[in-house]
C-alpha cells in the first residue's frame, strides 16, 4: 500500500494559463475524488469517480475545470484559464467504495499569479 | 448544505478531555471524522451511519444522534499527537461526496 500520490506538489501559473494536476489512487481503490482546500476551510467537494464512470460533479464547479479517469486507475484534474480564486490545495482521495474510509493523497498546492 | 461544527478552537492540557460536535439542518446517512495536521492531508479516524451507533478507537470515540442530526467526536487522556484540525463530513447517501464541516482546531499543550 503505497498511498495516494498527486503530482506535482506545486503549481505555480500565470492567470489564464491552463493547469493538470494528476492523481495515482491506492491501487484497488475504485472510487476517486477530488477535493479543493483553501485556508481555514474543510476540504470542499469537486467531483468522484466509480473506477472510469465519473458520477457526480459540484454544482459549484465551473465549467473550467474537467476530471478524467480513462482506465479507471489514475486520474486528471484541468483548469482552463485559471483564476486567482483557483488558487488553493487540491486534495485527492481514494476508497474501496462509498461508506469507507477516504484515503488523501499530500494534495497539489496551486497559486494563481 | 455544509455541517457546522463547535467549537471552532480548543486549547487543552495533556490528559484533559474535549468533546467536538458535529450538526446538520439535513437528514443524515453517515458522518465521517477527519484529522489534519498543518501542512499534510486529512487523516481518516472513523465512520459512523444512522442508527445512533457509537465507535472508538484507543482513547478516540464517537457518536452519532439521528434524531438531532448530530455527532459528537471525544477526546479522552488527550496527548500531544491529537493536536490539529479535526473535521467531520456528512453525506445524505452513501456515494462518499462528502461535504466537511469547517473544522475545530485542537492544540494539546503539554
Amino acid at each position: 500500500d503505497t498511498g495516494v500520490s498527486q503530482d506535482p506538489r506545486h503549481k505555480i501559473t500565470k492567470r489564464g494559463q491552463n493547469v493538470t494536476f494528476r492523481c495515482d489512487p491506492i491501487s484497488e481503490h475504485n472510487r476517486l475524488y477530488w477535493y479543493r482546500q483553501t485556508l481555514g476551510q474543510g476540504p470542499e467537494f469537486l467531483t468522484y469517480f466509480q473506477n472510469e464512470a465519473q458520477l457526480e460533479k459540484s454544482r459549484l464547479l465551473s465549467d473550467r475545470f474537467s476530471a478524467e479517469r480513462p482506465k479507471g486507475s489514475f486520474s486528471t484534474l484541468e483548469i482552463q484559464r485559471t483564476e486567482q480564486g483557483d488558487s488553493a490545495m487540491y486534495l485527492c482521495a481514494s476508497s474501496l467504495g462509498g461508506l469507507q474510509p477516504q484515503h488523501f493523497g499530500d494534495g497539489t498546492r496551486l497559486s494563481i499569479l | 448544505q455544509q455541517p457546522v461544527q463547535s467549537p471552532q478552537a480548543v486549547i487543552l492540557r495533556e490528559g484533559e478531555d474535549a468533546v467536538i460536535n458535529c450538526s446538520s439542518s439535513k437528514a443524515l446517512y453517515s458522518v465521517h471524522w477527519y484529522r489534519q495536521k498543518h501542512g499534510e492531508a486529512p487523516v481518516f479516524l472513523m465512520i459512523l451511519l444512522k442508527g445512533g451507533e457509537q465507535k472508538g478507537h484507543d482513547k478516540i470515540s464517537a457518536s452519532f444522534n439521528e434524531k438531532k442530526q448530530q455527532s459528537s467526536l471525544y477526546l479522552t487522556a488527550s496527548q500531544l499527537s491529537y493536536s490539529g484540525t479535526y473535521f467531520c463530513g456528512t453525506e445524505r447517501g452513501s456515494q462518499g461526496n462528502l461535504i466537511f464541516g469547517k473544522g475545530t482546531k485542537l492544540s494539546v499543550k503539554p
